[in-house]
């Protein structure tokens, strides 16, 4: 399997910061990645896709990086809306594997 | 818009049968390219892929939960189905049902279900 190991598993951060989490798979996955945003209570919403690509009608704040074994998700300006736990995800290879999350919190 | 609502027993003794079903509105099961799939979580923890149906006949699951593993398609209700045997109280969880979507060598889980909490216990 896959190993995906995200950092830091919890974060706070003013309103207005700049945030970024980072996710680490343990062999190449190439850009085989996405981002999901779980809000307390609801389902995933798919945010990033293929490292990098934003799903339609996500707003521009999110964005993500990266390629191989290291990617970075980043929110330019957090926003109070922002809050909730962040995962990452591959599709290189079965089992699809999801990194342990990253909850993100307002300081 | 499509959605997917799961449905099934909330509460599962030891040993027996987990069965949830969800149910696909907006577009048909069979329309285009899709794998539809399982994944839960347990409480405050993180997310597990179970496993998928293709849409072209095939099934890929965990193989950390294969043994007792078994998703399913009914076409004619427009809807697919879990059944997870054996289970203990580590198998208590919310469960999801998901679609995948691909493009090319582009996968993604979009639209998910809501999800459903379901409880191991005597």
């Amino acid at each position: 399997d896959i190993q995906m190991t995200q950092s830091p598993s919890s974060l706070s951060a003013s309103v207005g910061d700049r945030v970024t989490i980072t996710c680490r798979a343990n062999q190449d996955i190439s850009t085989f990645l996405n981002w999901y945003q779980q809000k307390p209570g609801k389902a995933p919403k798919l945010l990033i896709y293929d490292a990098s690509n934003f799903k339609t009608g996500v707003p521009s704040r999110f964005s993500g990086s990266g390629s191989g074994t290291d990617f970075a998700f980043t929110i330019s300006s957090l926003q109070p809306e922002d809050i909730a736990t962040y995962y990452c995800q591959q599709y290189d290879s079965l089992p699809l594997t999801f990194g342990g999350g990253t909850k993100v919190e307002i300081k | 818009q499509v959605q997917l609502q799961e449905s099934g027993p909330r509460l599962v003794k030891p040993s027996q049968t987990l069965s949830l079903t969800c149910t696909v509105s907006g577009d048909s099961i069979n329309s285009g390219s899709y794998y539809w799939t399982w994944i839960r979580q347990p409480a405050g923890k993180g997310l597990e892929w179970i496993g998928r149906f293709y849409t072209g006949g095939s099934t890929n699951y965990n193989p950390s939960l294969k043994s007792r593993v078994t998703i399913s398609v009914d076409t004619s209700k427009n809807q697919f189905s879990l059944r997870l045997s054996s289970v203990t109280a580590a198998d208590t969880a919310v469960y999801y049902c998901a679609r995948e979507c691909r493009t090319e060598w582009i996968h993604w889980f979009d639209p998910w279900g809501q999800g459903i909490l379901v409880t191991v216990s005597s």
